[in-house]
């Protein structure tokens, strides 16, 4: 079965804080997701890669940037936290035609 | 502007009786459609999915019927059990742009919460 990894099921950070969302997966995909997920707002795609180093921006990328330097690795990085990004945020990996393989997401609250 | 639209955001239903979940799109791009459900402080878990050129795809309780000239999907679960309850998001694919078709793109719905009433 495929993994996909989250780091840290629960986070809280500080506003201006500087914060590395991690999601590593372990069946050589191509393709990695960074989405957030919000009450009555569903779930909105932030950043996506679909090769090392390669990454493009979803719906809603202000605020956020990432980093793909390995395939299995794909970050997501709040450059100055803000309470607006508190959030549940999922991580997803697939290869191309396949469906999504989602990790168990990470629940930010910035204070 | 909202492409892939869930206008019920909860469902109840009885125990044992069907369930009917509806999701309408608008983007005639998109090929190929999913169902994810979703429990709490989890991430969501693939269901079912149906693509374009089909009108219903089953696995056991759960049957997806898609009309394409209505641009409506539907997530049928007969029978319902308590187990059912969650939030499920209807979810829609087309190629993500500037990955040169090699990466399809997913979006999601708002999500449907299902409650099955003992």
């Amino acid at each position: 079965d495929v993994k996909v990894t989250q780091s840290s099921r629960y986070l809280v950070k500080r506003t201006g804080e500087k914060v590395f969302l991690e999601c590593v997966q372990d069946m050589d995909h191509e393709n990695m997701f960074w989405y957030r997920q919000d009450p009555g707002l569903g779930l909105r795609l932030i950043y996506f890669s679909y090769d090392v180093k390669m990454k493009e921006k979803g719906d809603i990328p202000e605020g956020y940037s990432v980093s793909r330097e390995k395939k299995e690795r794909f970050s997501l990085i709040l450059e100055s936290a803000s309470t607006n990004q508190t959030s549940m945020y999922l991580c997803a990996s697939t290869k191309t035609g396949d469906g999504y393989t989602f990790g168990s997401g990470t629940r930010l609250t910035v204070v | 502007d909202q492409q892939v639209k869930q206008n019920s955001p909860s469902l109840s239903v009885q125990e044992g009786r069907i369930s009917i979940l509806n999701c309408d799109y608008t983007n005639s791009m998109f090929d190929y459609f999913l169902w994810y459900k979703k429990y709490p402080a989890e991430g969501p878990t693939f269901l079912i999915s149906i693509s374009s050129i089909k009108d219903k795809n089953e696995d056991g309780r759960f049957t997806v019927f898609l009309n394409k000239s209505a641009k409506h999907l539907s997530l049928h679960i007969v029978p319902s059990q308590p187990g059912d309850s969650a939030v499920y998001f209807c979810a829609a694919s087309a190629p993500l742009p500037h990955s040169g078709g090699g990466a399809d793109g997913l979006t999601f719905g708002k999500g449907t919460h299902l409650i099955i009433q003992p």
